[in-house]
């Protein structure tokens, strides 16, 4: 066990909907990281929070927004869902800007 | 061209076989280099993290990075079916959050 959580385990729901994936990072931790991964890729960095400002972004699509919360958990919302958008999102965190970084269990999505 | 390639595999060895697993790269900004274990498709779970060039080791595990040819290897030695994931290689610069992963290889310890 990482020491990162995140809710919920798994979310099935239909193209066009909304959704928010919800993470709290280890204790001590400033750093949140969010990636995707899906079948046919390999992880992919998405956009990384620091004390409750973001600080790095990957390929994040437009329709992907997150925030770190005073509190230091953050949340992933996902919108006008695709079929593509189905995939395996994991969240990380570290002390430090950088760091060791710690993945949590995981949340599937599936669209359909 | 992907900034760190990682051969997929499948590997298959047998059980007490080392195994060596690599990753290359192009990016010469990367300072610090990460191997991580992924049972299917959980939580990556970090093995090694080491900084620069240089091994280290820990139990089984030895990492070996060659900043020079940009090449990153890890070994397990004495390998047990436990170990039968992907592995994960990652790395990334000195002031940077992000990390930059290879696509995994899998590897299976038959009994």
């Amino acid at each position: 066990d990482s020491g990162v959580t995140q809710t919920p385990k798994h979310l099935i729901t239909a193209t066009g909907q909304r959704v928010t994936l919800r993470c709290s990072p280890r204790s001590g931790d400033l750093s949140v990281y969010w990636y995707q991964q899906s079948l046919d890729q390999g992880l992919q960095f998405l956009i990384q929070y620091y004390n409750g400002e973001e600080r790095a972004k990957g390929n994040i699509l437009e329709r992907f927004s997150a925030q770190q919360f005073p509190d230091l958990h953050s949340e992933l919302n996902l919108s006008s869902l695709e079929l593509g958008d189905s995939a395996l999102y994991f969240c990380a965190s570290s002390v430090a800007q950088g760091g060791e970084q710690f993945f949590g269990p995981g949340t599937r999505l599936t669209v359909l | 061209q992907k900034e760190v390639e990682q051969d997929p595999g499948p590997l298959s060895v047998p059980e007490g076989a080392i195994v060596s697993l690599n990753c290359t790269y192009s990016n010469s900004a990367f300072q610090y280099f990460m191997w991580y274990r992924q049972y299917s498709r959980k939580g990556p779970e970090l093995l090694m993290y080491t900084y620069s060039s240089g091994n280290k080791e820990d139990g089984r595990f030895t990492a070996q990075v060659d900043k020079s040819s940009k090449y990153i290897s890890l070994f397990i030695r004495d390998s047990q079916p436990s170990d039968s994931a992907t592995y994960l290689c990652a790395m990334r610069g000195t002031n940077a959050g992000k990390s930059t992963f290879g696509d995994g290889t899998t590897l299976t310890v038959k009994p």
